[in-house]
């Protein structure tokens, strides 16, 4: 198993552009989930997705969109970038079983530069 | 609603000693707790995770961590630091009925010196 994956590994964006940050899980997971990590602020739920075509917003959404056409896939869109969202993006995924002592496995990150 | 503290930001110890991390929290129901570990430029690995089936629980790498009620404390800790351990640490707390109520820790960093 890859686990969870996620591209580009960097990327560096004028303010303004939009673009997608990929994460694709193999692991047949129900739950996915994005987080960006600021220093001094441990990580931020912006988007989750309890299964494929159902989203939902977690602490911090705005300026950013997700879609779940299938379980492997949850893409993260920046509609209009903002230097405020220079951060360090995770991708996460878990189980969804009976109680809630299911871990999330997570991806490598996506360091997101905003100029 | 739910939170957890770091009690640390900075944490440094010599290697061979033991390693104390901790992590209070605050929840009205019972809750789930994680340990994650995450080295430089690397993402979030699970040292450890309560799941009530006993207040001391063992994770990888020696890392163990008791859940304390009566404190609503969930330290992690390690008899004895290796160099590889320096990293920073997460505790995780996690709503018991639903998945958004997930809350991090703000981290605390570990050194380790020779």
């Amino acid at each position: 198993n890859a686990g969870v994956t996620q591209t580009p590994k960097f990327q560096v964006l004028k303010t303004g552009q939009s673009m997608t940050l990929q994460c694709a899980q193999d692991m047949n997971h129900e739950y996915m989930s994005w987080y960006r990590q600021d220093p001094g602020m441990g990580l931020r739920l912006i988007h989750y997705s309890v299964g494929a075509g159902i989203t939902d917003q977690g602490e911090v959404p705005n300026g950013y969109n997700v879609s779940r056409s299938t379980t492997e896939d949850f893409p993260l869109r920046l509609l209009s970038a903002a230097p405020s969202q220079t951060s360090v993006y995770f991708c996460a995924s878990s189980r969804r079983l009976a109680g809630d002592y299911n871990e999330q496995f997570f991806g490598p990150g996506t360091r997101l530069t905003v100029l | 609603a739910q939170s957890v503290t770091q009690l640390d930001s900075h944490v440094s110890v010599s290697e061979g000693t033991p390693v104390l991390l901790r992590c209070n929290y605050s929840s009205s129901y019972s809750p789930s707790l994680f340990w994650y570990v995450q080295h430089p430029n690397k993402g979030l690995q699970l040292l450890l995770k309560y799941t009530s089936a006993a207040t001391l629980v063992k994770g990888i790498n020696g890392f163990e961590a008791e859940f304390k009620k009566s404190e609503t404390s969930f330290h992690l800790t390690k008899p004895s630091a290796h160099m590889s351990d320096a990293a920073e640490y997460f505790c995780v707390v996690r709503y018991s009925g639903g998945y958004q109520k997930v809350t991090f820790g703000t981290g605390t960093k570990l050194q380790v010196i020779p």
